[in-house]
């Protein structure tokens, strides 16, 4: 089992939907949660973090984490075509020097 | 500011082969990594270096050696290359200022014949 599981989609939703990403994970000592956007034929780049539970918004892009259900999620209002790409979840511990990614989910959003 | 470097964007081998895939960065980060992505199974990490001298294996190290040449330069030599290594290469650095944010090179895409 990978510690970081993420539904592969893919996920096609209609401009101005709210679209709502998500993760589960199994290492309890995970303590940082990352949401990367990877655009085609690009790298990853870093969306948004948050440490521990809780929210955080950042325009219209809401990073939540859940630790005593293990779930991550990654909620985008009024989607919009540019937002088109692949979302990747990640996480680590404080003593971990390296990321554990999800697989990532495709998203589409139809103009 | 180029940020990471990847060099080549794209290559094609015949089993067996050998190449050294190429990165660097220049934001003085001290920690560099190689990852793949293959469909399905996200992003996987090869090997890392956590400052320049150190090298540590990651989840999938094996066909794979790795030098980190000074604190910019991170080169991934695949010795004898196999089907099984066809697959989209990453690179990526990561500075102190924040953990949480590795940054990516734009990948090199590799089959392996």
């Amino acid at each position: 089992q990978k510690e970081v599981e993420q539904d592969p989609g893919p996920l096609s939703v209609p401009e101005g939907a709210i679209v709502s990403l998500n993760c589960t994970y199994s290492n309890s000592a995970f303590q940082y949660f990352m949401w990367y956007r990877q655009y085609s034929r690009k790298g990853p780049e870093l969306l948004m973090y948050t440490y521990s539970s809780g929210n955080k918004e950042d325009g219209r892009f809401t990073a939540q984490v859940d630790k005593s259900s293990k779930y991550i999620s990654l909620f985008i209002r009024d989607s919009q075509p540019s937002d088109s790409a692949t979302y990747l979840c990640a996480s680590y511990s404080g003593s971990a020097r390296q990321l554990t990614f999800g697989s990532g989910t495709q998203l589409t959003v139809l103009p | 500011n180029a940020g990471v470097t990847q060099t080549p964007k794209f290559q094609v081998l015949k089993t067996g082969q050998s190449m050294t895939l190429q990165c660097a960065q220049d934001m003085n980060h001290n920690s560099m990594y190689w990852y793949r992505q293959d469909p399905g199974m996200g992003l996987r990490l090869i090997y890392y270096s956590a400052s320049e001298g150190t090298t540590d294996k990651g989840e999938v190290p094996n066909g794979y050696n790795v030098s980190r040449l000074n604190k910019r330069e991170f080169s991934l030599r695949l010795e004898s290359a196999a089907p099984s290594q066809t697959s989209v290469y990453f690179c990526a650095s990561r500075g102190a200022a924040n953990a949480n944010e590795q940054f990516f090179g734009p990948g090199t895409r590799l089959t392996v014949l």
